[in-house]
């Protein structure tokens, strides 16, 4: 079964500042998904930024981009110039995609503060 | 991008009561699923809502206790059923669109409280 770790339960950095979430995770497959998704306070599930393995290219969106190290199977976030509507959990999930389940399997999440 | 509604955004329910809770979709869409999130915790999986057929449960979660339907492509309710304290968690679907097959988002889940 894939497992996913955020070894990070909390950070807290400045604004403007940019900070790296990390995440780990196990699988023995070779061709799967990885995503970040965002949940304020609000508790809206957003989707921040997705990674296809097969690709080596590392995935960016604006100022989120993503240090995909397949062989170490790590997959950290680094957000850019931090903003305090940054603030919010952060959720790393994988997927295996396949005919049969393709659930998201999440780390634990790290709770990020950005202060002004 | 898709609207995706849930009703009720959030309830207080007494033990042994069922509270459904309604998810809709504005979009195409292929495979909608319903996931649970315990007071600080991750989201856990129930159950993938399959149209015009039963759930596909995961491990330690019964159609009993979570009754799911899916009458067509971009409907689908959750009933949690007996309800207890320890149901007490935020409730949230999630879909896969046509043409984005491999990404799932999520609708603003319902926040249920069981005292």
């Amino acid at each position: 079964a894939q497992t996913v770790t955020q070894s990070q339960p909390e950070m807290s950095v400045q604004e403007a500042e940019t900070v790296t979430l990390s995440c780990t995770y196990d699988t023995s497959e070779n061709n799967y998904y990885l995503f970040w998704y965002k949940q304020p306070p609000s508790r809206q599930m957003i989707l921040v930024i997705r990674q296809e393995a097969y690709k080596q290219q590392n995935a960016t969106e604006n100022r989120f981009s993503v240090n995909f190290q397949k062989a170490a199977k790590s997959f950290s976030l680094k957000i850019s110039d931090s903003q305090l509507g940054d603030t919010a959990m952060y959720f790393c999930a994988f997927m295996k995609p396949s005919s049969g389940a393709q659930k998201l399997v999440f780390g634990q999440g790290t709770r990020l503060t950005i202060n002004p | 991008s898709a609207v995706i509604s849930q009703k009720p955004s959030r309830d207080i329910c007494q033990r042994g009561t069922s509270l459904t809770i309604q998810c809709q979709v504005d979009s195409q869409v292929t495979m909608m699923f319903w996931y649970r999130q315990q007071p600080g915790q991750s989201l856990t999986l129930i159950a993938t809502a399959n149209q015009g057929s039963e759930a596909t449960y995961e491990s330690g979660f019964v159609i009993d206790k979570f009754p799911i339907s899916r009458p067509n492509l971009t409907f689908s309710t959750l009933t949690v059923s007996n309800m207890s304290p320890e149901d007490s968690s935020i409730y949230l679907c999630s879909v896969k669109l046509a043409g984005k097959q491999e990404t799932q988002y999520f609708g603003p889940g319902t926040r249920l409280l069981v005292l």
